[in-house]
């Protein structure tokens, strides 16, 4: 089965700064990867995604994310932070043939810092 | 567009009330999903459907969770007894096409926030 771990619970930037949040994953194949974020009170927010092709992948709010198949990474980046962002980010995937669809991660909470 | 729209957004319901959360997945998406997001558990899968079919299940915690989908437009997720244990986030969202298992974006709704006193 699959697994996905965020090791860093909490993360605190100075707005401005660049952002880096680490997701690793545990699948026999090359999986479905997902970043969603979720804002205080709100629902989960499709950041990006990545499923074949170029391995460093665009998203909505100035947010990109790399695969690095040999480190079974997909850590996400944003060359500079807004306090807009501040927010919990959760990386996720999806596996062929799964039953279960999405496995989240723990989680890591964003603090920004004006 | 409208997103998968869930409500109540917030519930506080006494111990052993009955609860039902309902969701209105996307037009068209043929996949529906409940989750669970505690502090403890994190976001946890509940239960899916696949046209309005039941396909997984076993994220259900007992018994007192029941989730239907009577068409396509609509689900439910309902509690009964609740208990304080069962205070969490109820996220429902959908997709299209296989959802996450072929690389398609599940999309969610904005929670229902239930409280058990």
């Amino acid at each position: 089965a699959q697994s996905v771990t965020q090791p860093d619970i909490h993360i605190t930037v100075s707005e401005g700064a660049s952002l880096e949040l680490r997701c690793n994953y545990s699948y026999g194949a090359t999986p479905y990867l997902f970043w969603y974020v979720q804002s205080p009170g709100q629902g989960l927010q499709l950041l990006l995604k990545y499923f074949s092709g170029d391995t460093l992948v665009q998203g909505i709010k100035g947010f990109e994310a790399e695969f690095k198949r040999s480190q079974s990474s997909f850590n996400l980046r944003k060359p500079s932070v807004h306090w807009s962002d501040a927010a919990e980010y959760f990386c996720a995937v999806g596996a062929r043939g799964s039953a279960r669809q999405l496995t989240f991660g723990s989680g890591t909470q964003l603090t920004v810092l004006p | 567009d409208a997103g998968v729209i869930q409500s109540p957004r917030h519930e506080v319901t006494e111990m052993g009330q009955e609860v039902t959360l309902r969701c209105k997945p996307i037009s068209g998406h043929d996949y529906l999903f409940w989750y669970r997001q505690t502090m403890m558990r994190g976001l946890e899968l509940l239960i899916y459907f696949n046209n309005n079919v039941p396909i997984d299940d076993s994220g259900m915690p007992e018994d007192r969770f029941s989730a239907k989908m009577p068409n396509a437009s609509f689900s439910t997720l309902k509690i009964q007894p609740s208990e304080p244990r069962d205070s969490a986030v109820y996220f429902c969202a959908s997709s299209f096409r296989r959802g996450a298992v072929s690389g398609n974006t599940i999309y969610f709704g904005e929670g229902s926030w239930l409280t058990v006193v």
